[in-house]
């Protein structure tokens, strides 16, 4: 079965730090797979996405990710975090039929 | 380009009522599609409407349903409202449906 998991539901970094986020799928065939990021009570932003090729890509406010297709993951990194980057982030992978399989989540907190 | 937008963005309704809730997608986007999220069961896939069709449909009850314009725009419904209902619900447009997906702010729905 389809699925993505997030090992960490809260992390806790500091201001300046880097952060990786860890991020696992389960998908038969070639993944599309995404970052997104949500502010409390509001919808996800897209950070970056991975279609194919070059297995490092780059997303928006200075996040990368790389696709690690012999161990399924697909972490989200990012080398200086900002206080601002606290939120939710979320893995997904795209199944069938226009659907998203999203992971749990990881709550990020950025102590100063 | 103007983003995905979500009416209304707050509700509150009473059990047994119904409710509807409209997604304008990106324009040029023929495929939309609808996400429950709440703290106990994340992100769940409700269904995605492509051309007016509906291509894929989650693991929820016959109370909730949807539909797709002409125009792309879409509406959810879901009747019988119960307790449970109560949620952030997401609507995402994409060009394809296995493109990247944009989700719009969200309509926080309160069921009492």
């Amino acid at each position: 079965a389809q699925s993505v998991t997030q090992p960490d539901i809260h992390i806790t970094v500091s201001e300046g730090a880097s952060l990786e986020l860890r991020c696992n799928y389960s998908y038969g065939a070639t993944p599309y797979l995404f970052w997104y990021v949500q502010s409390p009570g509001q919808g996800l932003q897209l950070l970056l996405k991975y279609f194919s090729g070059d297995t490092l890509v780059q997303g928006i406010k200075g996040f990368e990710a790389e696709f690690k297709r012999s161990q399924s993951s697909f972490n989200l990194r990012k080398p200086s975090v900002h206080w601002s980057d606290a939120a939710e982030y979320f893995c997904a992978v795209a199944g069938e039929g226009g659907k998203l399989i999203f992971g749990q989540g990881t709550e990020l907190s950025v102590k100063p | 380009k103007a983003g995905v937008t979500q009416t209304p963005r707050y509700l509150i309704k009473t059990r047994g009522q119904q409710v509807t809730l409209s997604c304008s997608p990106i324009s040029g986007h023929r495929s939309v599609s609808w996400y429950q999220q709440t703290p106990g069961q994340g992100l769940q896939f409700l269904f995605e409407y492509f051309s007016e069709t509906q291509r894929n449909k989650g693991n929820f009850p016959g109370r909730f349903s949807g539909r797709q314009f002409s125009n792309s725009r879409s509406e959810m419904n879901v009747s019988t409202l119960e307790l449970g209902d109560s949620a952030l619900y997401l609507c995402a447009s994409s060009s394809t449906g296995r493109s990247e997906a944009f989700f719009g702010q969200g309509t926080r729905l309160t069921v009492v």
